[in-house]
């Protein structure tokens, strides 16, 4: 079982505030890291799949970036607005089956006016 | 496009109680899974499917069956419900192809209590 940690537990920030948080995860035997926004009664939804060293994806205000080689991912919301709102999972596919993922338990962000 | 469906939303059941939950996806997908999410505990995959009549352990999957027997559908079922496997269940899919890089499509949950 895979160890995926993500930090802080919990973030509270007001409108317009850019924020990060991180995902940490095992380097070893890597096969790509997902990001997930999840809604308060939603379900969670993807954000970003990334898979190489180095990577950088952006969907609006909220980007990514990858670091395979020391095992961390970070997530970035530039101009935080209610909205945005929302747990953000990470997770990554398991060694031995590249279909399972395991996930971190996730950073909670509550973005006030 | 419905995605991925569940049925029931909400169940409460008695302790031994039997039930199954339903997943649906019209996506062809080849990929479903079934995970429970507790408190402070993240999603935990339950079991997993690759493929029409096949089905695999996920990390928790004492106290739980499931069966693929149309690609479209995914059932997990409880033989006799315990207070433990209170929580909320969601049914996922996604793509084969490129299995890693394929993000999972998510169901909007069962919320399951055993009383």
């Amino acid at each position: 079982i895979l160890n995926v940690e993500q930090s802080p537990q919990s973030l509270h920030v007001q409108e317009g505030d850019s924020t990060n948080f991180t995902c940490s995860f095992p380097s070893s035997n890597f096969y790509a890291l997902h990001w997930y926004r999840w809604e308060t009664a939603k379900s969670p939804e993807a954000l970003f799949v990334m898979t190489l060293n180095g990577d950088e994806k952006k969907k609006g205000r909220i980007s990514a970036t990858l670091n395979t080689k020391e095992g961390y991912s970070y997530l970035y919301i530039k101009g935080s607005q209610p909205e945005d709102s929302a747990t953000y999972l990470c997770a990554r596919p398991d060694t031995g089956t590249a279909s399972k993922l395991t996930f971190g338990t996730g950073t909670r962000l509550q973005v006030t006016l | 496009n419905a995605g991925v469906t569940q049925t029931p939303k909400f169940r409460v059941l008695k302790t031994g109680q039997s039930m199954t939950l339903l997943c649906a996806q019209d996506m062809n997908h080849e990929y479903m899974y079934w995970y429970r999410q507790d408190p402070g505990m993240g999603l935990r995959l339950i079991h997993y499917s690759v493929g029409e009549g096949t089905t695999a352990k996920g990390e928790v999957p004492d106290g739980y069956n499931v069966s693929r027997l149309k690609k479209q559908n995914f059932l997990l079922g409880l033989e006799s419900a315990a207070p433990s496997q209170t929580s909320v269940y969601f049914c996922a899919s996604s793509y084969s192809r490129d299995y890693s890089n394929q993000p999972q499509h998510f169901g909007d949950g069962t919320r399951l209590s055993i009383l």
